[in-house]
């Protein structure tokens, strides 16, 4: 199966900086990568799939890039809302799989 | 507004069985491939089955965690997906999520909408 690999576990930011996450998968996905976003007690959401397409709703401050192996979710400018765990999941290939998270923490 | 809502989780011994169940709302249900996640508490996210849209026998596909143990199905006369559980072992125990597959007759595999969850946990 395809591993994801997230980096970093854990990402102190202040309101208002902006936020690099990064994804990186075991073998090529293409463009097939999603981004989701989980709060304390919820399900995810989805943010962004094709690896660059904002989900319906999604603030624009949220941005996904990358293709192939390497891809990055960036937060422009981080509000108090978007402190959460983010998640990345590959859907090219069987099992569809996630990467461990991403904590984004108050600084 | 789409809705999913999931019910069935409860304690159950190693080795019991238990039946799933997620009802659908506001939304075409009968158009969409629907899947079965789980995530064990503080843990990352595990997709562990598939149903397509018109639900035949020859289109479920399983993670290899839960093959031969795990059966998806659905009734779409009654906008309702479920999962059926055998033989559980402690390692089963999570938040189970229902969602709904982003694409319209195919299989997307990825996710934009999601039950609350659904709390099984496996214990003696």
């Amino acid at each position: 199966e395809i591993v994801m690999t997230q980096s970093p576990a854990t990402l102190s930011v202040s309101p208002g900086q902006r936020a690099s996450l990064s994804c990186k998968a075991s073998q090529s996905v293409s463009g097939n990568l999603a981004w989701y976003q989980q709060k304390p007690g919820q399900p995810p959401r989805l943010l962004i799939y094709g690896a660059s397409t904002r989900a319906p709703a999604i603030p624009a401050r949220f941005s996904g890039s990358g293709s192939g192996t390497e891809f990055t979710l960036t937060i422009s400018s981080l509000q108090s809302e978007d402190f959460a765990v983010y998640f990345c999941q590959q859907y090219v290939d069987w099992p569809r799989t996630f990467g461990q998270g991403t904590k984004v923490e108050l600084k | 507004e789409v809705q999913l809502v999931e019910s069935g989780g409860t304690v159950v011994q190693p080795g019991g069985s238990l039946r799933l169940s997620c009802v659908a709302s506001g939304f075409a249900f009968e158009h969409h491939t629907m899947h079965w996640l789980r995530q064990a508490p503080g843990k990352g996210l595990e997709w562990i089955s598939l149903i397509t849209w018109n639900g035949d026998a020859d289109t479920t596909h399983y993670a290899d965690s839960v093959t031969g143990r795990f059966t998806i199905s659905r009734d779409n006369s009654k906008n309702s997906l479920y999962l059926h559980m055998h033989s559980l072992r402690i390692e089963d125990t999570a938040f189970y999520y229902c969602a709904k597959d982003f694409t319209v007759y195919s299989i997307g595999g990825y996710f934009d909408s999601w039950g609350q969850g659904s709390l099984v946990t496996v214990s003696s």
